[in-house]
């Protein structure tokens, strides 16, 4: 079955970087767009960037455009958030989510990772 | 960017009632060229990732129970549970994947009355 699971969250201060991965299974990655949302707590659903099949476009909220960097590594099937100058707004459990089988909606998302920044 | 608003922010359904959450888009999520509208339903369970409830606006993802049913076009979409059960207590989110970036509805919180 299709499985994505994050990894590399953590408690990180302010301005500093942290790198997420989501390493999948059980679908054939190279052909599908990756995207990560984030969850604040208590809060809804902030869509944070997407990566498409092969790496050639990515695309970025506005509230983390020049900080974040989503980058993938079809040979193991991973997708990776590189975060950097974390601010304490960037406080969330980290979810990736493939693209959906007809379409860019999110067809299936993992367990989440969090992340907390804090002095 | 496309803000996609819901209403209400919550409700308190009866077992066995009819629930109906609605989202509109500030612009039209309707592509001309394929005639598709690009709207998702996710449900999130309490502590859980959400799970994909419809796209298109109205197709129904494998697995999901019929008593859900979703519908809609252009900039006003509507997602009902027909008869609610203790399983539907969750959070629903609409979100729009016309444009980048890919923006949600803040959410409607269903519970029992």
């Amino acid at each position: 079955q299709v499985q994505l699971v994050e990894s590399g969250g953590g408690v990180v201060q302010p301005g500093k970087s942290l790198r997420l991965s989501c390493t999948t299974s059980g679908f054939i990655f190279k052909k599908f767009g990756i995207n990560w949302v984030r969850q604040a707590p208590g809060k809804g659903l902030e869509w944070v960037a997407v990566i498409s099949y092969d790496g050639s476009s990515t695309y970025y909220a506005d509230s983390v455009k020049g900080r974040f960097t989503i980058s993938r590594d079809n040979s193991k099937n991973t997708v990776f958030l590189q975060m950097s100058s974390l601010k304490a707004e960037d406080t969330a459990l980290y979810y990736c989510a493939n693209d959906g089988a007809h379409g860019d909606y999110l067809g299936h998302w993992g367990q989440g990772t969090p992340v907390t920044v804090s002095s | 960017d496309v803000v996609m608003t819901q209403s209400p922010d919550s409700l308190a359904v009866s077992l066995g009632e009819r629930a109906t959450i609605t989202c509109k888009s500030s612009q039209t999520l309707l592509y001309r060229s394929n005639n598709k509208n690009y709207l998702a339903w996710y449900q999130q369970r309490p502590g859980q990732p959400p799970t994909l409830l419809f796209y298109w606006a109205s197709t129904r993802e494998s697995g999901v129970p019929d008593r859900f049913t979703a519908s809609g076009a252009g900039t006003d979409f509507t997602l009902t549970i027909s008869s609610l059960q203790t399983e539907d207590v969750a959070v629903y989110y609409c979100q729009q994947y016309y444009e980048t970036p890919r923006t949600f509805g803040q959410g409607t919180k269903v519970e029992i009355k």
